[in-house]
């Protein structure tokens, strides 16, 4: 099993350009969800999602859109890049019970000029 | 709504010292508590979980116990080593399964 993986691994944007963060897994968990890690400030949860065609949003979801076609990938897309979006992004996955923990990806380094 | 607050950092120890990083929390309901470890340019992994009162997680020497009455899980360590320089993160899920995470503990151990 490859687990959670993460494309890019590094980016840098202009200020109001998109782009679209990929993750896929391939242990079919249902809970998928997107975090940032910023300094000091632990891990905000942007977006998530209990099954295909489910999403929610979580603490810090504005400028951020998600989608979940399939179980295996769950995309984070930015609209319109600002530099408070700089940050490093954190996918992960689980089952959707209580007691599980989550699997994360290995990040994606985001820079927005 | 739940939370979780971890002593500050950063740790700074040296090797075969004891390890203890407090964590308290907050939620409604009976969450599972876990400790997770980051190392550099690398994901979270999970080190320890423990899902009741009273349980405990345990996990290549590191451990922690359920504390329900002082709402706390508190990761300790009898003797570290420089391989366990990490930042290591206190989080609680609850049965939405939305995770909460503490801020994060730096350690570093010195030969």
């Amino acid at each position: 099993n490859a687990g959670v993986t993460q494309t890019p691994k590094f980016q840098v944007l202009k200020t109001g350009q998109s782009m679209t963060l990929q993750c896929a897994q391939d242990m079919n968990h249902e809970y998928m969800s997107w975090y940032r890690q910023d300094p000091g400030m632990g891990l905000r949860l942007i977006h998530y999602s209990v099954g295909a065609g489910i999403t929610d949003q979580g603490e810090v979801p504005n400028g951020y859109n998600v989608s979940r076609s399939t179980t295996e990938d769950f995309p984070l897309r930015l609209l319109s890049a600002a530099p408070s979006q700089t940050s490093v992004y954190f996918c992960a996955s689980s089952y959707s019970v209580r007691v599980n923990e989550q699997f994360f990806g290995p990040g994606t380094r985001l820079t927005v000029l | 709504g739940d939370s979780v607050t971890q002593m500050e950092g950063p740790v700074t120890l040296s090797e075969e010292a004891f390890l203890t990083i407090n964590c308290t929390y907050t939620a409604t309901g009976y969450p599972s508590l876990f400790w997770y470890v980051q190392y550099p340019g690398e994901g979270l992994q999970l080190l320890l979980k423990a899902t009741k009162a009273d349980d405990k997680g345990s996990n290549k020497g590191f451990e922690a116990t359920y504390r329900k009455e002082t709402t706390s899980f508190h990761l300790e360590k009898g003797s570290v080593q420089v391989s366990d320089s990490a930042v290591y993160f206190c989080a609680l899920r609850a049965n939405a399964g939305k995770s909460t995470f503490g801020d994060g503990t730096t350690l570093t151990v010195k030969p």
